[in-house]
């Protein structure tokens, strides 16, 4: 079955850096964008970034542009959130989703479990 | 950026009742706009695409409709097991905007 697992969570210090990563089983990863969302604690889902299924095009909230960078490794099915210069502010529950494509309205059909980035010194 | 506007915030209602929730984009997304349902501790479940599709496996209770600004999801008879938070979102162009979320619970 479709399963997306993140990974790569824990506590970092201000300004440091930490890449999480998203292994993707039961599906065509290479066909599928792919994006990063999310959560603060107790707060609503924001989007973070996404890839198109040939990593040729990134796309990322303002919040993060210019720290961030998503990417991904096709061949070994694993999405990537590099992230540079934490602030307490991207302490965060990020989850990892597939992108069902035009036909279905570019919709997140597939959520893992998340992980738990927290940013504090 | 497009930005998303849920309403209301919050709502309590019995089991039964007849629930709609809002959501309003700040321009036109035509029917790029998708609604998901999240439990607390859980990962966000999609429950309708593009507008008014209802993913495979959502309960038949579940509608959505609207097209370009406006949209609405509604629960036609609320079950216990629907007390939850959801959330519109567009899916029109990047970035991928959220509404800020409507927490149902039952009376």
């Amino acid at each position: 079955q479709v399963q997306v697992v993140e990974s790569g969570g824990g506590v970092v210090q201000p300004e440091m850096s930490l890449r999480l990563s998203c292994t993707a089983s039961g599906f065509t990863f290479s066909s599928h964008s792919m994006h990063w969302v999310r959560q603060a604690p107790g707060k609503g889902l924001e989007w973070v970034a996404l890839i198109w299924p040939d990593g040729t095009k990134k796309y990322y909230a303002d919040s993060v542009k210019g720290r961030f960078t998503i990417s991904r490794d096709n061949p070994n099915n694993t999405l990537y959130l590099q992230m540079n210069t934490l602030r307490a502010e991207d302490t965060a529950v990020y989850y990892c989703a597939r992108d069902l494509g035009y036909s279905s309205g570019h919709s997140f059909d597939s959520w893992g479990q998340g992980t738990l980035v927290t940013v504090s010194s | 950026d497009i930005q998303m506007t849920q309403s209301p915030s919050s709502l309590s209602a019995s089991v039964g009742d007849r629930v709609t929730i809002t959501c309003r984009a700040s321009q036109s997304i035509s029917t790029f706009l998708n609604w998901y349902q999240q439990k607390p501790g859980k990962a966000p479940k999609l429950l309708i695409f593009a507008a008014s599709s209802l993913q495979i496996g959502v309960p038949l209770g579940f509608s959505g409709s609207g097209s370009g600004t406006d949209f609405t999801l509604s629960i036609s008879s609320l079950q216990p097991e629907d007390s939850a938070t959801y959330y519109c979102q567009q899916s029109y162009s990047a970035p991928y905007t959220f509404g800020q979320g409507t927490k149902v619970e039952i009376k």
